[in-house]
């Protein structure tokens, strides 16, 4: 199993501008999750999904903020307009269920200038 | 879920077993541990859960209290590859519930 995919793996964009990081869960898992590590904050988790459909997305920061699961394969978290205080790792994992362990990809890394 | 507190640093030299501390001292009882490391630049990768018995996998140990209120992650030889910060989680199993609270985590430092 190739794991967790994240792509792209590093993003550096310019303020205002939009940014699409795209996630492939492991193949059979139920539950997505989206997380932004900083050095100041920690590890963050944004939302999750389970079955792609959203259960929680109170850690979204802001209406900037917005992730979608069209199908079981796919997710995407979107940034528009992006700003440089959104710098950040951000991390996909997935699980078979909510609330088993999570298998995390290898992140985004975002820079926005 | 339950706060965990956890050192913010340890050493360990080469081939010794570490011994992580977690505590939890307002777990419910429903409350599984969980344990998962980062390593510089990765994202986090999982180690070992329970609930209240002593668990044991290729990875580490996990030693629950019998009262569940702290436990004690266990690599038993440790190498340099272990360097990493290790985070303490309590969280339900329950279905739909998914949220797991990272908190600072104990960076430890295998030193040859």
């Amino acid at each position: 199993d190739a794991g967790v995919i994240q792509s792209p793996r590093h993003e550096v964009t310019e303020m205002g501008q939009e940014v699409t990081l795209r996630c492939k869960p492991i193949s059979g898992h139920n539950s997505l999750f989206w997380y932004r590590q900083t050095m100041m904050r920690g590890l963050e988790l944004l939302i999750y999904f389970n079955n792609n459909v959203p259960i929680d997305d109170s850690g979204m920061p802001e209406d900037r903020f917005s992730a979608k699961m069209p199908n079981a394969s796919f997710s995407t978290l979107k940034i528009q307009p992006s700003e440089p205080r959104d710098s950040a790792v951000y991390f996909c994992a997935s699980s078979l269920f909510t609330y088993n362990e999570q298998f995390f990809g290898p992140g985004t890394r975002l820079t926005v200038l | 879920d339950a706060k965990t507190t956890q050192p913010p640093s340890m050493d360990c030299a080469e081939g010794r077993a570490a011994n992580l501390p977690c505590n939890h001292s307002t777990i419910s009882g429903n409350e599984y541990v969980y344990w998962y490391r980062q390593i510089h630049s990765q994202g986090p990768q999982y180690i070992i859960h329970g609930l209240k018995n002593n668990e044991t996998n290729e990875m580490a140990s996990l030693i629950i209290t019998e009262d569940r209120k702290s436990s004690t992650l266990i690599l038993p030889h440790a190498t340099l590859r272990d360097t990493a910060v290790y985070y303490c989680i309590v969280r339900v199993h329950r279905a739909g519930e998914g949220k797991s609270t990272f908190g600072d985590g104990t960076t430890l430092t295998v030193k040859p």
